[in-house]
């Protein structure tokens, strides 16, 4: 069985960079046939697509969010990455980390997710 | 404002019937496959339906996807108390974004 999990720290202060990292377990991560992907939400928001990845490296991101972000692999302890730089209090947020299916190359579902990590932005 | 838009909130008795619509464009919808997700308090997003309407192992007929041109419907019936939460749609679009909908708020009066 897949299993996904994030981890990282719980507090980040203003204006500095959060890093989380999902660790996958229980299935192929290095396969042609998935994206790997971040989503969040924002307390008593909905979810929001941060960007996925693939085991390449090749990325693709939210627009809102691009000029901020990065997501990166590591095939060797299949895990992938998030950073998220210049964060302010908007960013405070359940962190999920997620698999996406491929089908002809597109995405085409987020099957298998992690448990979520909340990641408070605050002095 | 989401790419996808959903209705708030639904509400129905237990063992009714209640539809959620996802509304998108030729961009997304209308040519990329439709899931949905369930989504509890504090536990991980569930995936309910894939491929517009398919149904994950474990997942109960009561759940079932529909996708018309741009648009797409998620239909539960019977109703349950468990059956309360937020329901969310989602696909690929040609921008190379994945989008998902606002969210929908089901209550089981």
């Amino acid at each position: 069985q897949l299993q996904l999990q994030e981890s990282g720290p719980g507090l980040v202060k203003p204006s500095e960079t959060l890093s989380l990292t999902c660790t996958v377990s229980g299935g192929s991560f290095s396969s042609s046939n998935y994206y790997w992907g971040w989503v969040r939400q924002p307390p008593g928001k909905g979810l929001e697509w941060i960007g996925t990845v693939y085991y390449t490296g090749s990325t693709y991101y939210n627009p809102s969010l691009k000029s901020r972000v990065t997501i990166s692999v590591d095939t060797s302890k299949s895990q992938f990455s998030l950073t998220l730089s210049s964060v302010t209090a908007a960013d405070t947020a359940v962190y999920y980390c997620a698999r996406l299916p491929l089908r002809y190359f597109d995405p085409v579902k987020f099957d298998y997710w992690g448990q979520g990590t909340l990641v408070t932005v605050s002095s | 404002q989401s790419m996808l838009t959903q209705p708030p909130s639904v509400s129905a008795a237990p063992g009714q019937k209640v539809t959620i619509s996802c509304s998108g464009s030729s961009s997304n919808i209308g040519n990329y496959y439709v899931s949905w997700y369930q989504h509890l308090p504090g536990t991980a997003p569930k995936l309910l339906i894939y491929d517009n309407d398919k149904r994950p192992s474990g997942i109960p007929d009561r759940f079932s996807g529909s996708k018309s041109g741009t648009s797409a419907t998620l239909g539960i019936t019977g109703l349950q108390t468990g059956d309360e939460a937020d329901y969310y749609c989602g696909t690929w679009d040609r921008s190379l974004i994945w989008v998902f909908g606002g969210g929908t708020k089901l209550t089981v009066l």
